[in-house]
């Protein structure tokens, strides 16, 4: 099994440019969240989704929008990239309501804005 | 204010001693605690969880302590190697029922482990 896949590794923009990051998972979960991960600061939730067609706003939403279209995918748009989303993102998943159970991470996505 | 620190510096150890490891938080009730393993430009890896009502749990030569009154988890790794060097993150689980969890994550201390 792949796990947790995110597409690019890797990415420079320039301010106002819009682009998608892409996470997919093979395990079936039907949890899927984003995270950004900054210098000096905690994973910081972005959005998340508890299944196909359900998405909520996590602590810093703003800036980024997700849709959740079947229970593999779930990606992270930026619309118009600022120099404060310059970061690492993460994506994750796990079953819905095992909260006694871990998050599957991806290997993340440096994302450059300047 | 709600916070979780972990430490910020890097704890430097020697192979075989045993390092410990903290996570403190303030103004929250957590229903767990996780604990993942960071390598450099790597995801994090999940460890270990411990519920709020467990002392401590054990996997290996980890070690995981819960103190809800003094408001921090432990983090021990016995017979430490240069392969235990990563960053480790705390994670509380505040349970507001079903999917609705909140994960919290700390800013991870970095181990390193010398031979």
């Amino acid at each position: 099994n792949a796990g947790v896949t995110q597409t690019p590794k890797f990415q420079v923009l320039k301010t106002g440019q819009s682009m998608t990051l892409q996470c997919a998972q093979d395990m079936n979960h039907e949890y899927m969240s984003w995270y950004r991960q900054d210098p000096g600061m905690g994973l910081r939730l972005i959005h998340y989704s508890v299944g196909a067609g359900i998405t909520d706003q996590g602590e810093v939403p703003n800036g980024y929008n997700v849709s959740r279209s079947t229970t593999e995918d779930f990606p992270l748009r930026l619309l118009s990239a600022a120099p404060s989303q310059t970061s690492v993102y993460f994506c994750a998943s796990s079953l819905v309501g095992a909260w006694t159970g871990e998050l599957f991470f991806g290997e993340g996505s440096r994302l450059t804005v300047l | 204010s709600q916070k979780i620190e972990q430490n910020s510096e890097a704890l430097n150890i020697q192979e075989g001693k045993t390092a410990t490891l903290t996570c403190n938080y303030t103004n929250y009730s957590p229903a767990y605690l996780q604990w993942y393993r960071q390598d450099p430009g790597r995801g994090p890896v999940f460890l270990l969880l411990i519920r709020e009502n467990e002392k401590e749990k054990r996997k290996e030569r980890l070690k995981v302590t819960f103190d809800t009154t003094l408001k921090q988890s432990l983090f021990h790794i016995t017979a430490s190697q240069p392969a235990d060097s990563a960053t480790y993150l705390c994670a509380l689980v505040l349970n507001y029922g079903g999917a609705t969890n909140k994960l919290i994550f700390g800013t991870g201390t970095l181990l390193a482990v010398q031979p």
